[in-house]
Order: C-alpha cells, then sequence, then structure tokens
C-alpha cells in the first residue's frame, strides 16, 4: 500500500513564525503536490514538484515556498505565517505519468 | 480553464434511500476523472478513475459514470457509515500530472 505521512496531525503557531510542514512518501512517487483546503473553496494546489529539486507554481503560491533535496520527501515553508493561511493542509504523490494521486492524512494548521 | 463543479453542496438520506451525487466539469481534453472520499479531519480517499464516455465502475453500494460533460457517484441503499464528503477531481491533457477538483458533497446517511 502507499503511504503518504505528514509530519503534524495539528499545528498552532504564531503570526510571523516560519514555519515548515512534511510530507514523506514510501513508494518511489516522482510527483509530489501540496494542497491547501479550506471550507467553500475545496482543495486548491499550492506548489507541486516533478523530481528532486524541481518545483513549480500552483494556482496559491504566494506566501509559501517548497523544498524537495530528496525524492521521498516535500517540504512546505511558510516563511511568515499568517492569520489567513491557517488551514487543512493536504500532501499527495503520484507515479511518473499515472494520473492517481494519494494523500496523507492532512495537517490542520492554525496561526494565532 | 479547468472547471469542476459538484452538487448539492450537502445531501441527508436516510438508511437504505439511493440518490446521486453530480460532478460537472469543462476541460481542455479530459485525461482522468476522479472520485475520492473524505472523512473528517482525514486526507481524501480514492474511490474511482473514469477515462472515457460511457465508463461505469463499482464498488460495494458506490457506482460510478461518466459522460462527455459530467459524473455520476450513484450509492445505492446507503448505510451510515457512507456519511462522508465525496469529492471530484479532473485531470486534463494541457495540466500534466494536476488534478482541479471540485468543492465537494457533504453526505450524511441517517439511520
Amino acid at each position: 500500500d502507499v503511504k503518504v505521512t505528514q509530519s503534524s496531525r495539528y499545528l498552532v503557531k504564531r503570526t510571523g513564525e516560519k514555519v515548515f510542514l512534511e510530507c514523506v512518501q514510501d513508494m518511489d512517487h516522482e510527483n509530489m503536490f501540496w494542497y491547501r483546503q479550506d471550507p467553500g473553496l475545496g482543495l486548491r494546489l499550492i506548489y507541486f514538484s516533478y523530481d528532486v529539486k524541481m518545483k513549480e507554481k500552483g494556482d496559491i503560491p504566494e506566501g509559501y515556498s517548497v523544498s524537495r533535496e530528496k525524492k521521498e520527501r516535500f517540504s512546505l515553508i511558510l516563511e511568515s505565517a499568517s492569520t489567513n493561511q491557517t488551514s487543512m493542509y493536504l500532501c499527495a504523490s503520484s507515479l511518473g505519468l499515472a494520473l492517481l494521486q494519494y494523500f496523507g492524512p492532512g495537517t490542520r494548521l492554525t496561526v494565532l | 480553464e479547468d472547471q469542476v463543479t459538484q452538487s448539492p453542496e450537502a445531501l441527508r438520506l436516510q438508511e437504505g434511500e439511493s440518490s446521486s451525487l453530480n460532478c460537472s466539469y469543462t476541460v481542455s481534453g479530459l485525461r482522468g476523472l476522479f472520485w475520492y472520499r473524505q472523512d473528517p479531519g482525514k486526507g481524501p480517499e480514492f474511490l474511482f478513475t473514469l477515462y472515457s464516455a460511457g465508463e461505469e465502475k463499482e464498488k460495494e453500494r458506490l457506482k460510478a459514470t461518466l459522460t462527455k460533460k459530467e459524473s455520476f457517484l450513484h450509492i445505492t441503499a446507503p448505510k451510515p457509515e457512507d456519511s462522508a464528503t465525496y469529492l471530484c477531481a479532473v485531470q486534463a491533457g494541457t495540466s500534466g500530472s494536476r488534478l482541479t477538483f471540485g468543492e465537494g458533497t457533504q453526505l450524511t446517511v441517517n439511520p
């Protein structure tokens, strides 16, 4: 079974803090994705990566950056957290040209 | 721009009362349409992939169908454990590996 894990289920941070969200997959998938999910807005793509050290902006990259130094690990970074970044963050991965994305359990981030 | 619209936003059924969820899409060259189930506080769990109009897939009480403009998720004789949010997503030929998601339908099945 494909397993995608995220470093924290719940996280509370203060405005202005630097926040790291980590995602690890164990199936040697090339593609990894970060989404945020908000009521009424659905899942929106923040960043994705096709390979190590490769990254592409999604639909809402502002205020976020990413890092992929190893194939199995994809990190989302909030350089200076703001209250409007309070959300559920979901990581996903997929294999090469395969369409199916497997999701992690999510991180519920609250920025106070 | 790829668009996915799901309806209704919320659906409340009695146990055993069959119904359907709708996913309408507008994409340039559909490569695949996906249905996911999401329980509160958890990540989406894959249910079905459909690739071409006329295709159908079934799993227990769920059946997904696809036309050129929409997909339906039919739920036959639902049980309370089917309560969840059902998400539809599409992948277009112009979008690489990206998925475009609808906002979901929140299904509640009462005993």
